[in-house]
Formats: C-alpha cells, sequence, structure tokens
C-alpha cells in the first residue's frame, strides 16, 4: 500500500532562517507531488506541484521553492522565512483520476 | 472566480444525533467533489469523491449529495459519535485544468459532545 511521510511534524523557526521540509511517498512509482499550506481559519492552498523529477510548477509567488530531487521526494524550501509563512504545510500525492492522498502534515511557526 | 463556500463555519451536536454540512460552488467546468475529513493537527482524509452524473454516494455513517444544477453538496452524517469531531473539507475539481488545480473550501468544524 502507498503510504507518505513527512518530517517534522513540528518546527518552530525564527524569522530569517531557512526552511526544509521534506516529503517521502512509499508504495507508487512517478506520482504526481503537491505541496499545500493551510492557514489558520483558511482553506489549503495549492503552493508547488510537481508530475516528475525537477519538474516544479509554482501556483502563487512567494517566499518559499520546492525541489524534486528523486522520483518519490519533495522538499520545501526557504531561504528567508517570513511570519505569514507560519501555517500547517500538507504534502499530497495523486492516486488516479480523481483521488489525492495527504501526508501528516508540518506544523510551522515563525517567530 | 473559481470558490467552494461552506455553511456553518462551526457546529456543536449531541452523540447520537445527526447532522447535515453545505457546500456551494462555483468552480466551472466542473469535474468532481470530493469531502474530507481532518482531525485536528492531521492531513485530511477522503469521504467521498463525486463525478458529474453522481448525486449520492456513502461511507458508513456518512452520506454526500450533488445537485450539479445548483452546484450544491451536502454531507450528513447520522449518529454522530465523539470521534466525528473533526473539521469536513469540500472540495471542487475543475475539468481540464491541466494542473489538476482543486478549490478547497475553508471547512466545517464539528464538535460532537456527549
Amino acid at each position: 500500500s502507498q503510504t507518505i511521510h513527512q518530517w517534522p511534524a513540528t518546527l518552530v523557526q525564527p524569522v530569517g532562517s531557512p526552511l526544509s521540509l521534506e516529503c517521502t511517498v512509499e508504495g507508487t512509482s512517478n506520482p504526481n507531488l503537491y505541496w499545500y499550506r493551510q492557514a489558520a481559519g483558511r482553506g489549503l492552498q495549492l503552493l508547488f506541484y510537481s508530475v516528475g523529477i525537477g519538474q516544479i510548477s509554482s501556483e502563487v509567488p512567494q517566499n518559499l521553492s520546492a525541489s524534486r530531487p528523486q522520483d518519490r521526494q519533495f522538499i520545501l524550501s526557504s531561504k528567508k522565512l517570513l511570519l505569514s509563512d507560519s501555517g500547517f504545510y500538507l504534502c499530497a500525492w495523486r492516486a488516479g483520476k480523481y483521488e489525492q492522498y495527504f501526508g501528516p502534515g508540518t506544523r510551522l511557526t515563525v517567530t | 472566480k473559481n470558490q467552494v463556500e461552506q455553511s456553518p463555519q462551526s457546529l456543536i451536536i449531541l452523540e447520537g444525533k445527526n447532522c447535515t454540512l453545505q457546500c456551494n460552488y462555483t468552480v466551472s467546468p466542473f469535474s468532481n467533489l470530493r469531502w474530507y475529513k481532518q482531525d485536528t493537527g492531521r492531513g485530511p482524509v477522503s469521504l467521498t469523491i463525486m463525478t458529474f452524473s453522481e448525486n449520492t454516494k456513502s461511507n458508513g455513517r456518512y452520506t454526500a449529495t450533488l445537485d450539479a444544477d445548483t452546484k450544491q453538496s451536502s454531507l450528513h452524517i447520522t449518529a454522530s459519535q465523539l470521534s466525528d469531531s473533526a473539521s469536513y473539507i469540500c472540495v471542487v475539481s475543475r475539468s481540464g485544468a491541466g494542473s489538476y488545480q482543486l478549490t478547497f473550501g475553508k471547512g466545517t468544524k464539528l464538535s460532537v459532545i456527549p
């Protein structure tokens, strides 16, 4: 069966510090991968998606970047965090025509 | 503009009671509508997915309905349990979107109390 991992589960970082969140998927190959952010009181916002190694599309201009160095690995990064980057970050992968599975999420607090 | 509106924002019900959550959308062209359950601090888990031709789908005590003409969906929870306490998110997919774009509602926070 397919499994999606995210780490760390929680993170507290000061403003201006770098960020690296990792997502890995098991049990499938060449998945479409997605990064979402969920801010308090708001719906999930798609940040990046990837259809293959090295292929990244950005949905929203922002302080973040994404990379896909391996087929089942998706990384979300920032060189300098802003307070507005705080939120709950979710990685997801697409299965079949309609289904999308989410990871457990990373709670990021920028102080 | 593609939007998904959910109501109510929050709901408190007694254990064992039924409840219905609403979702209205303006996403076009429509592909499918999903309901997710998200426990606090966890990733969303899919409950149901409905395409244009489906007007009802059940998953245990959860029953979703879809009226594609009025662009409305509802999620009915029967005989609620304490474990049903969570946020319920309505998500609509637009057809023909090469990036497989989904529009998410803000969710309804359900609290089931004993």
